[in-house]
């Protein structure tokens, strides 16, 4: 019931394209859901966060939809660019964010 | 203001010693989390000190403890390395006085048991 559950594992998407990285979780308790981008040699750097009374939130290129019914949550990155390429993950919590729960990652190459 | 940082970058040690990790977080961060990044587990929280008190507490053996000072820097030790405690080990600070303040990871510490 602890787990978030992220997919893909890996994703390449033409520069200029979308990108779109998905998350599950099950512990209904959860109300904070944030994304975090990592590049090689750095620690994670919040992206955006979302909590569960909206069903989207955009910063810039980058969106946030929620769903929660279905428990699941997604990044979008529209107009991706090669320094998007990174490693980003899903987390959840329900304790004011510092107990994160973290999904497994994706990589993602955006190709010029 | 001047990011988490975090001592040493890179660590090796071998099997059955101790190591001590050092984090200073962003002025005026109370809060202080530790978090355990592997290729096969991913992210793992360690646990949470907030005011000099552990706050919250992953699935961890004993092994692993921390501790926060008066001035908000913590500390990690894991005693009796194994193999496995191959790892990056992330600080991250936030406010924790809001909920949902964001965390502010540092750029860990690699160690490494041989």
């Amino acid at each position: 019931q602890q787990q978030v559950k992220q997919s893909p594992q890996s994703l390449i998407v033409q520069k200029g394209g979308i990108s779109i990285i998905n998350c599950a979780y099950e512990n209904t308790a959860f109300d904070y859901f944030p994304w975090y981008q990592q590049f090689p040699g750095k620690g994670p750097a919040l992206l955006i966060a979302i909590r569960p009374d909206v069903s989207e939130k955009k910063e810039g290129r980058f969106t946030i939809s929620f769903n929660k019914s279905a428990k699941q949550f997604s990044l979008h990155i529209m107009d991706s660019q090669p320094g998007d390429s990174a490693t980003y993950f899903c987390a959840a919590s329900n304790q004011a964010g510092t107990a994160l729960i973290f999904g497994k990652g994706t990589t993602l190459s955006v190709s010029s | 203001k001047a990011g988490v940082t975090q001592t040493p970058r890179y660590l090796i040690k071998t099997r059955g010693q101790q190591v001590t990790l050092s984090c200073s977080p962003i002025s005026g961060h109370r809060s202080v989390s530790w978090y355990q990044q592997t290729p096969g587990q991913g992210l793992q929280f360690l646990f949470e000190y907030f005011s000099e008190t552990q706050r919250n507490k992953g699935n961890f053996p004993g092994r692993f403890s921390g501790r926060q000072f008066s001035n908000s820097r913590s500390e990690m030790n894991v005693s009796t390395l194994e193999l496995g405690d191959s790892a990056l080990y992330l600080c991250a600070s936030s406010l924790a006085q809001v909920a949902g303040s964001p965390l502010h990871f540092g750029n860990g510490t690699r160690l490494t048991v041989t």
